[in-house]
């Protein structure tokens, strides 16, 4: 069974602080792997994404992940964090091609204080 | 292209009482999987339909069902609602194209279900 795991459940930042959340994933086999962000009273929007290549993939607004697979690792990285970043953010992954069903980690509160 | 969209946005039920909560995915997605949000328990799997057939299901109850129609649109049901059930119910689509090609899921802004 898959499973994931986020390691900080709330981050307090500063805006143009850097940001780094992590997230490890348990799963033997191909996987897919995506970042989710939820805006207060707003729905799961798409940050980024990884299936393969590259292992440092971009997304919308300047954030990146890196992925390392021999650390199962999949972190979010943002080098200067905006008050409007202010949100929840979830790290999920899937397996093989199969992207109906996703593991979600448990979520990230990220505030950024002006 | 519009998103996905769920109905009805909010939904108050009684215990007991059964509730059926509708999805309509993006145009020419044929892959619509349903998530259960709660704060305790964080996004929870609920099952995913594909050509009108379910193809994954996650550990939920048989309380917990689910159909798809030929237009793709899905619908949820939960019957005999318990106070546990009350959540964010968070429909996705995904065109889910051929084996090879990898693919992401796009959500819609769910239905708030409160459970009195």
């Amino acid at each position: 069974a898959q499973s994931v795991s986020q390691h900080n459940h709330h981050v307090i930042l500063s805006e143009a602080a850097s940001l780094e959340l992590g997230c490890n994933y348990s799963y033997g086999g191909t996987v897919n792997l995506f970042w989710y962000v939820q805006y207060p009273g707003q729905h799961l929007q798409l940050l980024l994404k990884y299936f393969s290549g590259d292992p440092l993939v971009k997304g919308i607004k300047g954030f990146e992940a890196e992925f390392i697979k021999s650390k199962f690792s999949f972190n979010l990285r943002k080098p200067s964090v905006q008050w409007s970043d202010t949100a929840e953010y979830f790290c999920a992954v899937n397996a093989g091609t199969n992207a109906g069903k996703s593991t979600f980690g448990d979520g990230t509160t990220l505030t950024v204080k002006p | 292209k519009a998103g996905v969209t769920q109905t009805p946005r909010y939904l108050i039920k009684t215990r007991g009482q059964q509730v059926t909560l509708s999805c309509s995915p993006i145009s020419g997605h044929r892959s619509v999987s349903w998530y259960q949000q709660t704060p305790g328990q964080g996004l929870q799997f609920l099952f995913e339909y594909f050509s009108e057939t379910q193809r994954n299901k996650g550990n939920f109850p048989g309380r917990f069902s689910g159909r798809q129609f030929s237009n793709s649109r899905s619908e949820m049901n939960v019957s005999t609602l318990e106070l546990g059930d009350s959540a964010l119910y968070l429909c996705a689509s995904s065109p889910s194209r051929a084996s090879g090609v990898y693919n992401e899921q796009f959500f819609g802004p769910g239905t708030r279900l409160t459970v009195l």
